[in-house]
């Protein structure tokens, strides 16, 4: 079992759409959760960091964390065109180890 | 504000030769990363370094080395290179006590 899985996609919404990224990993160690956006060409931006379990909000992002259920979601609403994007979930156990373990991104398309 | 630079942005480059990827941060981060991202695989670091004048080696660190003389430069050497090693190679940083890290534009390097 890979220690974390990303569906690839491709994702493709209209735009306005409500959109629901997903990953799943198996090391209970992790504790540091984050969500990159990297456009076509482009270096991976961070997006949001989350320590532990539980919701964060930043506008129109919303990252959960369920700990017991190893499972980490990307929430993106009223999804525009500029949102279309890779998006990578990472994580790690921090500590002394700074190592990021990367989903390896789903691809989203938002059709004006 | 320019974060993480990198050059050069993209390179072709003869197979059995030596070729070095630059980069440098200006945010004082004491820990650096190399990475390669390839299609459907993912990002996957290649070495790291904690802090000045320690490295570490990451998943794939075969035919790469790397050197962390100050705090702002981590250059990426390729000894001999072959076409695996063709590429797009992210530099990140993260600062002492948090994993979330910042990456540069990337070099796309072609090895024929």
């Amino acid at each position: 079992q890979k220690e974390v899985e990303q569906d690839p996609g491709p994702l493709s919404v209209p735009e306005g759409a409500i959109v629901s990224l997903n990953c799943t990993y198996s090391n209970s160690a992790f504790q540091y959760f984050m969500w990159y956006r990297q456009y076509s060409r482009k270096g991976p931006e961070l997006l949001m960091y989350t320590y532990s379990s539980g919701n964060k909000e930043d506008g129109r992002f919303t990252a959960q964390v369920d700990k017991s259920s190893k499972y980490i979601s990307l929430f993106i609403r009223d999804s525009q065109p500029s949102d279309s994007a890779t998006y990578l979930c990472a994580m790690s156990s921090g500590g002394s180890n700074y190592k990021l373990t990367f989903g390896k991104g789903t691809l989203l398309t938002v059709n004006p | 504000i320019a974060g993480i630079t990198q050059a050069p942005t993209s390179q072709i480059l003869a197979a059995g030769r030596r070729m070095t990827l630059r980069c440098t941060q200006d945010m004082r981060h004491n820990a650096m990363y190399w990475y390669r991202q390839d299609l459907g695989l993912g990002l996957r670091l290649i070495h790291y370094s904690n802090t000045a004048g320690t490295t570490g080696k990451g998943e794939v660190p075969d035919g790469y080395s790397v050197s962390r003389a100050n705090t702002d430069d981590f250059p990426l050497t390729l000894a001999s290179a072959v076409p695996s090693q063709t590429s797009v190679y992210f530099c990140a940083s993260s600062d002492v006590e948090g994993t979330q890290q910042f990456f540069g534009p990337g070099t796309r390097l072609t090895v024929l």
